[in-house]
């Protein structure tokens, strides 16, 4: 079955980077295109981005343009998102998602990850 | 992009239906059928209740449907079960390789 495992949590600084991982298993991974998508405490969910997992081809959402990469490393079967330049509104937990068949919608998900930016 | 506009509550008895509308422009939910709805418990990870609009994916009861007309899309949730009580999100294509979520319902069961 499709399961895609997240990294533990995270507590950063502001300022500095945290780098979320997503091991994929079940399916191969180079098939699907992988999202990133973030929920801060009590709020809505965010779209931050994709990475076709068989080019590399990524796109970002323009609120996170320039601090944001999402890379991956298929002889891993995992897919990462890096976020950079951290401040305290960037405290969240960060999913991964594959698409479900469509490029455009989500159908499994990782179980998440907090990230935590603190003084 | 702005977040499609979602009602921040919506409530119904056992039974009963509820319907959650979805408000964004003709450049995401009334340019494109890739409107999608997600579940979600507290603490849990979102889980695809409708894609396209108004498709189930395998395992979702029949009790949840999908639609749009024009600018807005609905999820209507009929039958209405205590395990139902969530908050529910909307999604679509935006254009230009681009997603965009709404701002959410929280569902109550009464």
């Amino acid at each position: 079955q499709v399961q895609l495992v997240q990294s533990g949590a995270e507590v950063k600084k502001p300022g500095a980077s945290v780098k979320v991982s997503c091991r994929a298993s079940g399916y191969t991974f180079t098939t699907y295109t992988i999202h990133w998508v973030r929920q801060a405490p009590g709020q809505r969910l965010e779209w931050m981005g994709w990475i076709n997992t068989g080019n590399g081809n990524t796109k970002y959402s323009q609120q996170f343009q320039g601090r944001v990469t999402i890379t991956r490393d298929t002889s891993a079967s995992t897919a990462y998102m890096e976020l950079s330049s951290l401040r305290s509104e960037d405290t969240a937990v960060y999913y991964c998602a594959r698409v479900y068949s469509s490029a455009w919608y989500f159908g499994y998900w990782g179980q998440g990850t907090l990230v935590t930016v603190s003084s | 992009q702005s977040a499609l506009t979602q009602p921040p509550s919506a409530s119904g008895s056992p039974g009963q239906s509820v319907t959650i509308s979805c408000t964004g422009t003709s450049s995401d939910v009334g340019g494109y059928n890739y409107v999608s709805w997600y579940q979600q418990h507290p603490g849990k990870a979102p889980k695809l209740m409708i894609y396209e609009v108004t498709k189930r994916p395998s395992g979702v009861p029949d009790r949840f449907s999908g639609s749009k007309s024009g600018n807005t899309a609905s999820l209507t949730v009929s039958g209405l079960q205590a395990e139902d009580e969530a908050d529910y999100y909307c999604s679509s294509y935006a254009g230009g390789n681009n997603v965009v979520f709404g701002g959410g319902t929280k569902l109550t069961v009464l």
